[in-house]
This record gives structure tokens, sequence and C-alpha cells, in this order.
């Protein structure tokens, strides 16, 4: 039962158009991570904060994602223009500081059509 | 960079033998690993964790032991379950100053028949 909360469960977008997910992490968790996992299972990280700031992120994020956790708000991850290479399982994950151990979220699949 | 390799799946076995993934990692700090398993449509969950060199973890049946000499975190289990099927990942962390990004294996699955 995850503790960190993540919507929407699924997401269906044409090419071009954009598409955000949330994130709740799980209470008392200051460091949020947002991973892209493929068909094949694989993780690529995207973007990490630590409270509302960026701690680090790809290239890939720095051009079309754009991220975000605002205080008091759900994280969130935003597609600007989907592409079809973007079809994947969106993984929230939080943490305590200076633990490395994540808590997962189900996910957000989005598909791009 | 971090890096993590281990055994390419599916791995496929029947009910009631012994399982063993491979794990082996580069990384020039001192990490605490950890293996995850995560079930169908389901996220990633811990299976254990542990920060010590020499040390070993285990969680329902599942153990590992932290060899830094030969930079290993295998994954064993005496008798696996059709539960047990799922994907299990290894993974690596440092841990200071909060400034750190969890390396992930590609995944091992596991497919366990009655």
């Amino acid at each position: 039962n995850s503790k960190v909360i993540q919507t929407p469960r699924y997401l269906v977008k044409g090419q071009g158009q954009k598409a955000k997910m949330r994130c709740i992490p799980e209470k008392g968790h200051p460091v949020v991570f947002w991973y892209q996992q493929n068909k094949n299972n694989e993780f690529k990280f995207l973007i990490n904060f630590q409270n509302q700031e960026v701690l680090q992120q790809i290239d890939m994020t720095e051009k079309r994602f754009s991220a975000e956790c605002p205080s008091n708000s759900p994280c969130s991850l935003e597609i600007q223009s989907s592409e079809a290479g973007d079809s994947a399982l969106y993984l929230c994950a939080s943490s305590q500081v200076d633990t490395g151990q994540l808590y997962f979220g189900e996910g957000s699949k989005l598909t791009v059509l | 960079g971090d890096s993590v390799t281990q055994t390419e799946g599916p791995v496929t076995l029947s009910e009631g033998t012994s399982l063993t993934v491979n794990c082996s990692y580069e990384t020039k700090q001192y990490p605490t690993l950890f293996w995850y398993v995560q079930y169908p449509g389901e996220g990633p969950q811990l299976l254990f964790k542990v920060p010590k060199a020499n040390e070993k973890g285990s969680n329902r049946g599942f153990e590992a032991t932290y060899n830094k000499e030969a930079t290993s975190f295998h994954l064993q289990k005496a008798s696996v379950q059709e539960s047990d099927s799922a994907v299990y990942y290894c993974a690596l962390s440092g841990t200071s100053g909060g400034n750190y990004k969890p390396t992930f294996g590609k995944g091992t699955s596991l497919v366990v028949h009655p």
C-alpha cells in the first residue's frame, strides 16, 4: 500500500499534447524523485527535489519536461509537447534526507498515440 | 558515474527451487545497497537494504550479503513460491548531504511456475 500518491494512474495523449502528472510524497519526506520506466523495466532518472529546490536533472528534463514541488501542493511533472517515445510509466518516489531509500508511488502510465 | 549490473531475465523457475540473481556494482563512494521488488501494476517497494560491508540483509526468505571487495550483492532464496513472481531491482545510493541519485540495475524478471 503506497503512501506516495500519484495521479492519474493512466493518461493517453496525442503527439504534441501536454501531459501532466502529480505526486504527493510521503508525509515528512522532503526529497522527491521522478523516474521514467520503459517497457523493458529500465529506470531513467529525470529530476529530484529537496523541498522546493531542484537538486539534479537530466538534459531531457530541461528541454520538454518541467517539474516543480511547490510548498503545500502536490509535486508535478509536465511534458510540454508529448512524443511517442515518452510513452512510459512515470514513477514518483520520496525519501528522507541521507537515507538513499526510496518510497515509490504506483506510477502514472502515459501512452502517446 | 555509478552503475549496477544484474542477471538478465526472465528467470523461470519451478516452485520450491532455489534462486540466485547476480548483482555487481561500480561506484567511487561507499554506498548503501538495496533490493527492490515490483509486482505487476504496482510501484517498486523495498525488499531490504544493507548499509555496511560484510553485513547481510534479508526479508521474506530472500537474502543478500554486501561484498565490498567483490563489489557484489547477489540475491538468493532457497525455495521460491509462485507469489515471488515479480521484477527484482538491485540499486545503490550514497547517503550524504541529500544530494544523491539512487542508481538502479535493469531489473530481473522472475517467473515461478507451480
